[in-house]
């Protein structure tokens, strides 16, 4: 089973802030990595698939990147609606798994 | 539009069974995956089951590897997660979502509203 470890467990950010939220494979998942954001009581939502590709609706200042076991979600500039857990998750081989999450959270 | 609608809150007892539903509207089925994800209280997205839909191919989680079943009424456009021998670590919200299943589609792109499962004596 590939484990996916998230780094770091919490990110404290004001509004208006970059995040940077990295994800790594315990072996190489070429590019089929996602991107989830959680808020709660609601649905978790599609961001980021195949490392870099943006889901519908979803705003431009979120953008993935990374290959190999590497990956990173880049947030250019917080919104107030932004702050929520993000999960990656892979998608190379069966089964598929889930990181264990970053909580990005107000400063 | 794209609708997965799952069934409504259940209670069980260790030992028993639950069965929940997802019924899915605005999209051809058999373009598409089924899978189940689930997220118990505190914890992160876990993911367990996987459906294609044309081929009936099904992949699982080792968690749950030989306790669950997946089924499909193509007539209903509903399928199916059922989960036996239900212990306390399965009390956890329980999502459908629509997945890729051999293209280009993004992986779970739509979500079901969840459904609670408690497991308690």
């Amino acid at each position: 089973e590939i484990v996916l470890t998230q780094s770091p467990g919490t990110l404290s950010l004001s509004p208006g802030e970059r995040a940077t939220l990295s994800c790594w494979a315990s072996q190489s998942i070429t590019g089929y990595l996602a991107w989830y954001q959680h808020k709660p009581g609601q649905a978790p939502r599609l961001l980021i698939y195949d490392t870099s590709n943006r889901a519908t609706g979803v705003p431009a200042r979120f953008s993935g990147s990374g290959s190999g076991t590497d990956f990173t979600l880049t947030i250019s500039s917080l919104e107030p609606e932004d702050f929520a857990v993000y999960y990656c998750h892979q998608r190379a081989n069966w089964p598929l798994t889930f990181g264990q999450g970053t909580k990005v959270e107000i400063k | 539009q794209v609708e997965l609608v799952q069934s409504g809150a259940e209670v069980k007892k260790p030992g028993a069974s639950v069965k929940v539903s997802c019924k899915a509207s605005g999209y051809t089925l058999t373009n598409y995956a089924i899978s189940w994800v689930r997220q118990a209280p505190g914890q992160g997205l876990e993911w367990m089951a996987w459906i294609d839909i044309s081929k009936g191919i099904m992949k699982f989680g080792q968690k749950v590897q030989g306790r669950v079943t997946l089924t499909t009424d193509t007539s209903t456009s509903t399928f199916y997660m059922e989960l036996t021998s239900l212990r306390s670590d399965d009390t956890a919200m329980y999502y459908c979502t629509r997945d890729r299943a051999n293209g280009p589609q993004p992986p779970n792109d739509y979500w079901g509203q969840g459904t609670l499962v408690t497991v308690s004596s």
